[in-house]
Formats: structure tokens, C-alpha cells, sequence
């Protein structure tokens, strides 16, 4: 069974305060990976599609890498606005995708 | 472009009443899901269809009906509403995959659904 795992569940951080947060998985044969932004009363926003370990992708201030067990999005010198929870996904076959739970980021001015 | 569209955003219903969920999309995809998102757990998959006349079950079908006749529209039907249908349901669409690779989905803004 697919498994995702992310942490922290929650990160308060000052405005410009770089960090990172963690998506652990399993699955069996990965189809691809995905990372979500979830605004209050909306539906999540696609960021990042990774399919292979060592891949990585950029846009303004985050950053999403991949290894064979966990994947990173480095969120760098953030800005209010980046306040948010963050979702990871795995798809292990056909679009069959397996959520994590998320992390909620709070950036504070 | 609207992307994928819910109706109604939020409903009240009594327990044991019926209601179909809507949802439409315009890009043409032919891949449609419904996941349903309840407090401290992941999106869980209720419903999906690769293509119009093609539905299958999810992790969490039990209680819901679903039918694709077209490419845009993907209705969730609640067949006798119950408390603990209580959620927020997401409707997401997607190009489907390439190459064994699956495309990234593209989610509604959700309906917010309570059971009394």
C-alpha cells in the first residue's frame, strides 16, 4: 500500500527565515509526485510534478527535490503571502494517487 | 478558462436525503476523480473514471454513485445521505498519463456538505 508521510504538521516562520519541509513515501513503482498548495476554502493548487530521484524544480521562492524515499520543498526567504498548507502526493499506478495529510506554513511580517 | 467547476459550494441536507454533487471541466481531459477531505486526514479517493461510459471504485466508495456520459461532467450522486458523509468534496481532473508518467490534477474549489 502507498504511504505518505509529511512533517512537520505545522511551521511558523519569520518573513525571510528559509526552511524546508519533508514528504516521506513509499510506493510501489512511482509514477510521479506532486506537491499542492491549499489556500483556506480552495481546492489545491498544482506546484511541482517530480518522477525520478536527483530531480529537482524551481519557481520564485520554492524549491522541490526528489530521492528514492522523501522529497524536499525548500521554501526560501518566504513572504506572508507563501502561508499556506502544502501538500504532497504520490501516484504508484494509473492515477492512482495517495495523499499526505500536509504541513500548514505560517510566515509571519 | 474556467478549469473545473463545483456546484453547489456548500448544502445542508438531513439524513436519509439524496443529492448529486456536480463538477465540469473544460480541458478537455479525460481523466476525473473525486476525493472527499475530512480534519487530519489526506484526501481520500472516492471515485474516478478514465474516460466518458468508464467509472471505478476508490479507497472510499461505499455510499456514493458516479456515471461519466460525457468528457466534461462527472456528477457524485449521495444516495441516502448519512452524518458521516459530512465533508469536503473535491472534484480534480486530469490529462491522464504519457510515457508512464501521471499528469498533475486539477482541483475544484470543493463542496462543503453537512449532514444532520
Amino acid at each position: 500500500e502507498d504511504q505518505v508521510t509529511q512533517s512537520p504538521e505545522a511551521l511558523r516562520l519569520q518573513e525571510g527565515e528559509s526552511s524546508s519541509l519533508n514528504c516521506s513515501y513509499t510506493v510501489s513503482g512511482l509514477r510521479g509526485l506532486f506537491w499542492y498548495r491549499q489556500d483556506p476554502g480552495k481546492g489545491p493548487e498544482f506546484l511541482f510534478t517530480l518522477y525520478s530521484a536527483g530531480e529537482e524544480k524551481e519557481k520564485e521562492r520554492l524549491k522541490a527535490t526528489l530521492t528514492k524515499k522523501e522529497s524536499f520543498l525548500h521554501i526560501t526567504a518566504p513572504k506572508p503571502e507563501d502561508s499556506a498548507t502544502y501538500l504532497c502526493a504520490v501516484s504508484g499506478g494509473y492515477q492512482k494517487v495517495t495523499f499526505g495529510i500536509g504541513t500548514k506554513l505560517q510566515v509571519i511580517p | 478558462n474556467a478549469g473545473v467547476t463545483q456546484t453547489p459550494k456548500f448544502q445542508v441536507l438531513k439524513t436519509g436525503q439524496s443529492m448529486t454533487l456536480q463538477c465540469a471541466q473544460d480541458m478537455n481531459h479525460e481523466y476525473m476523480s473525486w476525493y472527499r477531505q475530512d480534519p487530519g486526514m489526506g484526501l481520500r479517493l472516492i471515485h474516478y473514471s478514465v474516460g466518458a461510459g468508464i467509472t471505478d471504485q476508490g479507497e472510499v466508495p461505499n455510499g456514493y454513485n458516479v456515471s461519466r456520459s460525457t468528457t466534461e461532467d462527472f456528477p457524485l450522486r449521495l444516495l441516502s445521505a448519512a452524518p458521516s458523509q459530512t465533508s469536503v468534496y473535491f472534484c480534480a481532473s486530469s490529462s491522464g498519463h504519457r510515457d508512464a508518467k501521471n499528469q498533475p490534477q486539477h482541483f475544484g474549489d470543493g463542496t462543503r456538505l453537512s449532514i444532520l
